[in-house]
Parts: structure tokens; C-alpha cells; sequence
């Protein structure tokens, strides 16, 4: 198995553009997450996904930010217009229908760097 | 509401001696407690978990972990510690009788540093 893929790995925009990131989670696996990884906050569960629908996405930081899954192997992180503030590490992770006691599998992550 | 602490930001031990990574949590009902690695890098690997059963959880490349209730810590262990464990260690919980019950709440980290 692949793993968690994520796209891209390193991203360095400007303020104000759209940046667009991606994951393909595992084969067979039900639930999405994705997170956001700074040194001042730690990791931040940004919003989850149960077979395709969003279930949590109260840790969105504002309108900038939006999620899509539109099938079981793919799922987008939009963040449109970027701000210098956004810059972090964002994972995405999957989980298979275990309910709370699977453990979350993640990917490589998306380094995005916003200037 | 749930969360996780790490108290330690920084724990380094000598190649050889066993190792300790301290985590406490606060949940309002039962915990699903869980320990990630993470390489320089790279994403986060799943080490252990407890669930229920045995405090005593053996998990990945020798480490363990034990679930104490009263104390509501889950500590990590390892007897003999190895310069590649060196990386960032992550306690995470979930509290299973809250809303969002999927969600992992992670702790801040602590960085471990093997002294060969």
C-alpha cells in the first residue's frame, strides 16, 4: 500500500493567491483529516470527513480556507487568497472504519510557505 | 473538553539508558490514548495505543506505554533507548463519549535527543 500521497510537498506563493493541496488517502480507508502543524500552535485539526461528507469543520480558520472530498480517494485543502500567516505544515490523514479506536494514518505533508 | 499536555518540550538521555516521555490528559468520560512519532520531515507514525485491557501497552520499535487512570497519564517507555529514536514524540486522545468523538486532540510534542 502507497500510504497517505499528498501534493504537493513544498509550495511557496505569494500573498493574496490561491494555493490548492491535495490527498489521496489509503484504499478502503472511510475517514479524512486534515491537519495544520505550526510551532507556535502544534497540530490543529482543521476539518474530518466520514465517507465522503464532511463531519466536523469547526477548526476551519475562516472563509479563506474550504475542503472538498468529491470521492473516497481524493480530497482538496483550498486557501484562496493566501496569507503569510497560513504558512505551516498541513497533513492529511486517513482512518478506516474503526470508529474512535483506529489510529489516524498520515501523510508525508504539504509545506506551504506564503510570502 | 478534552486535551493532552507533554510537560517536557525537551528530554534528552544517553544512548543505552531507558527513557521516559510524560503525558497527562483530561477527558470527561473514557480515553482512547494514542503515541505518534515524527522523523524531520516527514508525517506522523503511529507508535501504540490503549484502548482497554491490559494498562500495559506494547507497541513499535520496543517502546510501551502504561495507562494510569488514577494519575491520568500514559507515559512512554523504552528500556534501552537507541540514537535513531531521536525525533519528535506526539500523545494524542480521544475522548470517546464527546461529540466529534474522531477527532484526535494532539499534545504539543517533546522532542527526544539520544546522546550516543
Amino acid at each position: 500500500d502507497a500510504g497517505v500521497i499528498q501534493s504537493p510537498r513544498h509550495e511557496v506563493t505569494e500573498m493574496g493567491q490561491e494555493v490548492t493541496l491535495r490527498c489521496k488517502p489509503i484504499s478502503g480507508h472511510d475517514y479524512l483529516f486534515w491537519y495544520r502543524q505550526t510551532m507556535m500552535r502544534g497540530l490543529e485539526l482543521l476539518i474530518y470527513f466520514n465517507n465522503n461528507v464532511p463531519i466536523d469543520d469547526s477548526g476551519m480558520p475562516e472563509d479563506r480556507f474550504s475542503a472538498k472530498m468529491p470521492n473516497a480517494s481524493f480530497s482538496t485543502l483550498k486557501i484562496q487568497p493566501s496569507e503569510p500567516r497560513d504558512s505551516a505544515v498541513y497533513f492529511c490523514a486517513s482512518s478506516p472504519q474503526t470508529g474512535a479506536t483506529g489510529e489516524l494514518f498520515f501523510g508525508e505533508g504539504s509545506r506551504l510557505t506564503v510570502l | 473538553a478534552q486535551s493532552v499536555a507533554q510537560p517536557e518540550d525537551q528530554v534528552n538521555v544517553a544512548e543505552g539508558n531507558p527513557l521516559t516521555v510524560k503525558c497527562t490528559y483530561s477527558v470527561s468520560g473514557n480515553p482512547y490514548l494514542f503515541w505518534y512519532v515524527q522523523y524531520p520531515n516527514r508525517g506522523l507514525q503511529f507508535l501504540l495505543k490503549y484502548i482497554t485491557g491490559d494498562n500495559l501497552v506494547k507497541g513499535s520499535y520496543g517502546f510501551e506505554a502504561e495507562f494510569n487512570k488514577s494519575q491520568t497519564s500514559f507515559h512512554l517507555k523504552k528500556p534501552s533507548a537507541l540514537v535513531s529514536d531521536s525525533a519528535l514524540y506526539f500523545c494524542a486522545v480521544r475522548d470517546i463519549e464527546a461529540a466529534g468523538a474522531n477527532n484526535l486532540f494532539f499534545g504539543t510534542g517533546t522532542r527526544l535527543t539520544v546522546i550516543p
